[in-house]
């Protein structure tokens, strides 16, 4: 069993649509959790990051962690066609020496249809 | 500022050749990072410096050689690679802020092993 779970898609929806977007983890360790979006062949962009239970807001996008379920969860409200790209959850549980190790899920691709 | 530069952009290199990656942030930042993605996955960690020492080596291969020469520069060593090797290479860089760490990606280099 992977360590963090998440669903590749693709995920096809119209303009202006709620995008939901999951990952669930089976180390009850992990502390911090991040979502990032990466667009095609470059580098992951960091939109999220959270480290308790509950919701989290920044203009469209909407992070959401159940440490009790191990599950999170990020909503984009208004889609836009802009948004179309690879998203990734990430979460990690320990420092070594003042530096992380991240695990990440499998990304999972979005499409917003104009 | 949150950029993390990565040149070259993209690198096309036969199995007999050595080149170099390279990396740079002036964020202040104190630990970098070198992650390998292979298309449709998420980032596999490589190497990590943590004040400018090598903290983690993810059993990566001798062809690949890290150095940390100061605190805002990284670089990657390519000797010898296979075409297995092709990939987009990227770098990373982090601070800490209290108790969260966030880690910010480079564009990656997108290497061709021929």
């Amino acid at each position: 069993q992977k360590e963090v779970e998440q669903d590749p898609g693709p995920l096809s929806v119209p303009e202006g649509a709620i995008v939901s977007l999951n990952c669930t983890y089976s180390n009850s360790a992990f502390q911090y959790f991040m979502w990032y979006r990466q667009y095609s062949r470059k580098g992951p962009e960091l939109l999220m990051y959270t480290y308790s239970s509950g919701n989290k807001e920044d203009g469209r996008f909407t992070a959401q962690v159940d440490k009790s379920s191990k599950y999170i969860s990020l909503f984009i409200r208004d889609s836009q066609p802009s948004d179309s790209a690879t998203y990734l959850c990430a979460m990690t549980s320990f420092l070594i020496q003042g530096a992380q190790k991240l695990v990440f899920g499998q990304g999972t691709r979005l499409t917003i249809n104009p | 500022d949150t950029e993390v530069t990565q040149t070259p952009k993209h690198l096309v290199m036969g199995m007999t050749n050595k080149k170099s990656l390279k990396c740079e942030q002036h964020m202040g930042h104190r630990a970098m990072y070198w992650y390998k993605q292979k298309a449709k996955k998420p980032p596999e960690l490589m190497f990590v410096y943590s004040y400018e020492k090598l903290s983690i080596n993810e059993s990566v291969p001798s062809r690949f050689s890290p150095e940390c020469p100061n605190s805002s520069l990284l670089n990657l060593h390519l000797h010898a690679l296979q075409p297995e090797d092709s990939a987009l290479y990227l770098c990373a860089s982090s601070f800490r802020q209290g108790p969260n760490e966030k880690l910010f990606f480079g564009s990656g280099t997108q290497l061709s092993v021929l």
